[in-house]
């Protein structure tokens, strides 16, 4: 079946880099994103990658995509303790409609 | 600025009751979603719908029902609530042609005793 799959908590300092992976199952999916939930907060779209890139580079946002081994990462370049959130993988399937989430990671930045 | 929003955040029932949650969105989107998010499960499917009346069951329907009467309007039903049915439970809406990104609402935190 489909299924996401993410490490639950990861620690950085202030101004280091954070980089957050995640491996799916279904090899016919259009879209992967990240979303960001922040504490008491729903989730909301942080970045996406279409499945035939490879890269793509918002701002502080890096995310590779590798789909042969259908893994997918997000870095974020010089973390800030307003990063801390927990961040959710996610894959499109059934033609774009559903929507399998990760089961989030915990991201937690020392200052 | 897009909008969905949720009867309420906070919300304490009894074993047995019945128990509605409302989700409200302004897009005018098709589909509308409802998950629960439990700590280290991550988001998991109840329904879904795709269209005023229709409805699709996701991974996790048993003791849920919904309800959509009206395309802006999508409520879970729970019907007879029991302890393990204690989760926070997001509400999320999506266009549904051709760009698929969820906007969610900030979630209603249930704990039944």
């Amino acid at each position: 079946g489909e299924d996401v799959e993410q490490s639950l908590f990861l620690s950085v300092r202030e101004g280091d880099s954070s980089v957050i992976n995640c491996t799916y199952t279904d090899s016919s999916s259009t879209y992967l994103y990240w979303y960001k939930q922040e504490p008491g907060a729903g989730l909301q779209l942080l970045t996406y990658i279409f499945s035939n890139m490879d890269m793509k580079q918002d701002q502080r946002l890096t995310v590779l995509l590798n789909k042969k081994d259908k893994h997918l990462s997000l870095r974020i370049a010089d973390t800030q303790t307003g990063d801390s959130a927990i961040y959710f993988c996610a894959e499109s399937i059934a033609g774009g409609f559903k929507t399998i989430f990760g089961a989030g990671t915990r991201l937690f930045v020392k200052a | 600025d897009v909008k969905v929003t949720q009867s309420s955040r906070y919300l304490v029932k009894r074993t047995g009751e019945k128990v509605f949650l409302e989700c409200v969105q302004d897009m005018d989107h098709e589909n509308m979603f409802w998950y629960r998010q439990d700590p280290g499960l991550g988001l998991r499917l109840i329904y879904f719908s795709y269209d005023v009346k229709m409805k699709e069951k996701g991974d996790i329907p048993e003791g849920y029902s919904v309800s959509r009467e009206k395309k802006e309007r999508f409520s879970l039903i729970l019907e007879s609530a029991s302890t393990n049915q204690t989760s926070m439970y997001l509400c999320a809406s999506s266009s549904g042609v051709g760009w698929y990104e969820q906007y969610f609402g900030p979630g209603t935190r249930l704990t039944v005793t």
